[in-house]
């Protein structure tokens, strides 16, 4: 089955620097490529998501890219805020999230971010 | 708000008992998802029910069980609990059709510990 690897599991950050958390999967069926957040106590929230059609995506700080050779997807935040601050997951999945599949979920990367 | 709701959010229990966590969609949303997350595991996907139906089956053990009722919320069974069942249990929803971009919608959780 599909499997994702999330790296780093921590990263620490100074505000206003960039953040970069990468993930790889396994199946190249997978088409589907969300990236969730997780406050404390919170249930985890979408920020942004790409699918295997496209290479690139951006919603204002926060942007993911696609490389579908190399089964490896990234999230890139820029201008960090202390708000950032959060475990983030990648996901990957063959359908949507909805009735077509299900996510299979990396590791988690806690962000840490420095005023 | 994701408009998902648990209860209870904290549940304390034994080894060897049974307890029942229950999950209401977001209003129209027909698909009810199930996770269970732990510290060493992350976030995996256990079960989904479509509309009363299951779906989707993922790493559920056979003490768990679910089901989804004519109103759509849902419960997750979990018996036999051993200590290793401690975890935080998220119930998801999404939209179906035209209207399904992939986003799953997470409520706040359900802390299960066993003692």
């Amino acid at each position: 089955g599909e499997n994702v690897e999330q790296h780093p599991s921590t990263l620490s950050v100074q505000e206003g620097d960039s953040a970069v958390i990468k993930c790889t999967y396994s199946d190249s069926a997978s088409n589907y490529f969300p990236w969730y957040k997780q406050e404390l106590g919170k249930g985890p929230q979408l920020i942004i998501d790409i699918r295997s059609n496209v290479g690139e995506k951006k919603d204002q700080r926060i942007a993911v890219t696609l490389n579908k050779t190399a089964k490896h997807f990234s999230l890139h935040i820029t201008e960090t805020q202390p708000e950032d601050s959060a475990v983030y997951f990648c996901a990957a999945s063959k359908g949507y999230g909805g009735s077509q599949g299900n996510l299979i979920f990396g590791k988690g990367t806690k962000l840490s971010v420095k005023p | 708000d994701s408009g998902v709701t648990q209860t209870p959010k904290h549940l304390i229990t034994a080894t060897g008992q049974r307890v029942t966590l229950r999950c209401s969609p977001r209003s129209g949303d027909l698909s009810v998802y199930w996770y269970q997350q732990s510290l060493d595991q992350g976030l995996q996907f256990l079960i989904q029910y479509y509309n009363g139906e299951e779906r989707a089956k993922g790493n559920i053990l056979e003490r768990f069980s679910a089901q989804q009722f004519p109103d759509l919320h849902s419960e997750l069974n979990l018996s036999s609990l051993e200590l290793g069942d401690s975890a935080l249990y998220f119930c998801a929803s999404s939209s179906q059709g035209a209207a399904n971009t992939g986003e799953l919608f997470f409520g706040e959780g359900s802390r299960l510990t066993v003692l």
